[in-house]
């Protein structure tokens, strides 16, 4: 199993549709947890970080589910912008050492 | 502010070449990793160093991959000898706290 999953879509969605990403993580112990951003051909860019509590950034909110052990990120109003390949980031032991686990993203289109 | 720099950000070169990629990482920020994305395997992490230190070098692939980080300011990985299957993106970041800041990467290309 891997450690981080994700579904890889693609996902094409109609600009001003709502879309939701999920991922589960392997590691009970994990602590830390982000999404990041990636566009083709460039560098992976943090979007957010995740809480216990779940927060919302603008038109992004992101939640955790530790029992579950699963993470999701739901864009409301998607814009063209919005198009890229979506990271789910996990902190690779209990301590926190700063070792990430990337999943394999999720690639969203955005349609006019 | 500078983000993470790296250079060269395009390397194409030769199997059985030696290759040098390097890395100014974030001022201030006292945790560096080297990861390498691919289609087939995403993004892995080969090596990080907490203070100039390495910590976690369990990603390196082979003993053809070396990585020092001489000071807090400047990194090198470094492949010898080159293969066709070492063509990748190698990225670069660093952290102070939790998040990772990357780098544009560099791009190789080995025939």
């Amino acid at each position: 199993r891997k450690e981080v999953e994700q579904d890889p879509g693609p996902f094409n969605v109609p600009e001003g549709a709502t879309v939701a990403f999920n991922c589960t993580y392997s590691n009970s112990a994990s602590q830390s947890f982000f999404w990041y951003r990636q566009d083709c051909r460039k560098e992976p860019k943090l979007l957010m970080s995740v809480y216990s509590s779940g927060n919302e950034d603008g038109r992004f909110t992101a939640q955790l589910n530790r029992a579950s052990q699963y993470i999701s990120l739901l864009i409301r109003d998607s814009k063209l912008s919005d198009s890229a390949t979506y990271l789910c980031v996990v902190n690779g032991d209990s301590g926190n050492t700063g070792k990430l686990i990337f999943g394999q993203g999720t690639t969203l289109q955005v349609k006019p | 502010d500078a983000g993470v720099i790296q250079s060269p950000r395009h390397e194409v070169t030769e199997m059985g070449q030696e290759v040098t990629l390097r890395c100014k990482p974030i001022s201030g920020h006292n945790s560096l990793f080297w990861y390498r994305q691919t289609m087939m395997r995403g993004l892995e992490l080969l090596i990080y160093f907490n203070n100039n230190v390495p910590i976690d070098d369990s990603g390196m692939p082979e003993d053809r991959f070396s990585a020092k980080m001489p000071n807090a300011s400047f990194s090198t990985l470094k492949i010898q000898p080159s293969e066709p299957r070492d063509s990748a993106v190698y990225f670069c970041a660093s952290s102070k706290v939790r998040e990772q800041y990357f780098g544009p990467g560099t791009r190789l290309t080995v025939t």
